[in-house]
């Protein structure tokens, strides 16, 4: 079965600091990887999209790598600030798997002032 | 642009009550989607549909029926609601599925704001 994971599940830092979340995922055929933010009670945020043919993507003070051979992508935020405190979810699609995107656990990021 | 709507926001059902969640998207997208949410497990998929009048099941489609009448709107029905069936259930569209210039795909999904469900 594929998967998607995620470490932390949780991770505390002070306002300020550089962090990077981890995604891993078990099959290297992947068409897109896509990085979302929830906020409590709320809806999911696309933040970025990397295609399978692209090695990273950039949104303001977010950048996300993608290495498929390995198959990891990391989240860099730089300079966190407390209103980034929320849950960020890794989702892959993989090729074999038609439209569907398989998540990850998610992150819950905690950015303390 | 609303983007993707959900209604209801919230439901409170009987077990053996049937319900309709209704999704409707403005962006014009051909393909939408109903996830669900539950602590522990994540999204998973329940069903999507690649066009108008078509649909297909995803990891969890049991207990659901869904249909596709008009290119906006995905609807996700619950005949004889479950305890199990508790959740936040998430509606989502995008594009299909088109290659990127030198392979990948560019399909970013678009989630709505989710309908609580509880089962009593």
């Amino acid at each position: 079965k594929q998967e998607v994971t995620q470490i932390p599940a949780a991770l505390s830092v002070p306002e300020g600091e550089n962090l990077v979340l981890n995604c891993s995922f078990t099959d290297s055929a992947i068409y897109n990887l896509q990085w979302f933010r929830q906020d409590p009670g709320k809806g999911l945020t696309s933040l970025l999209l990397i295609q399978s043919s692209q090695r990273e993507q950039t949104s303001g003070r977010l950048n996300a790598s993608l290495d498929k051979s390995s198959g990891r992508s990391t989240l860099y935020i730089a300079a966190s600030q407390p209103g980034d405190s929320a849950t960020y979810l890794c989702a892959v699609m993989f090729n074999n798997a038609g439209n569907m995107l398989t998540f990850g656990g998610g992150t819950r990021l905690m950015v303390k002032p | 642009n609303a983007g993707v709507t959900q209604t209801p926001k919230f439901r409170v059902l009987k077990t053996g009550q049937s319900m309709t969640l209704l999704c409707a998207q403005d962006m014009n997208h051909e393909y939408m989607y109903w996830y669900r949410q539950d602590p522990g497990m994540g999204l998973r998929l329940i069903h999507y549909s690649v066009g108008e009048g078509t649909t297909a099941k995803g990891e969890v489609p049991d207990g659901y029926n869904v249909s596709r009448l008009k290119k906006q709107n995905f609807l996700l029905g619950l005949e004889s609601a479950a305890p199990s069936q508790t959740s936040v259930y998430f509606c989502a569209s995008s594009y299909s599925l088109v290659s990127g210039t030198s392979g990948g795909a560019y399909n970013e999904q678009f989630f709505g704001p989710g309908t609580r469900l509880t089962v009593l």
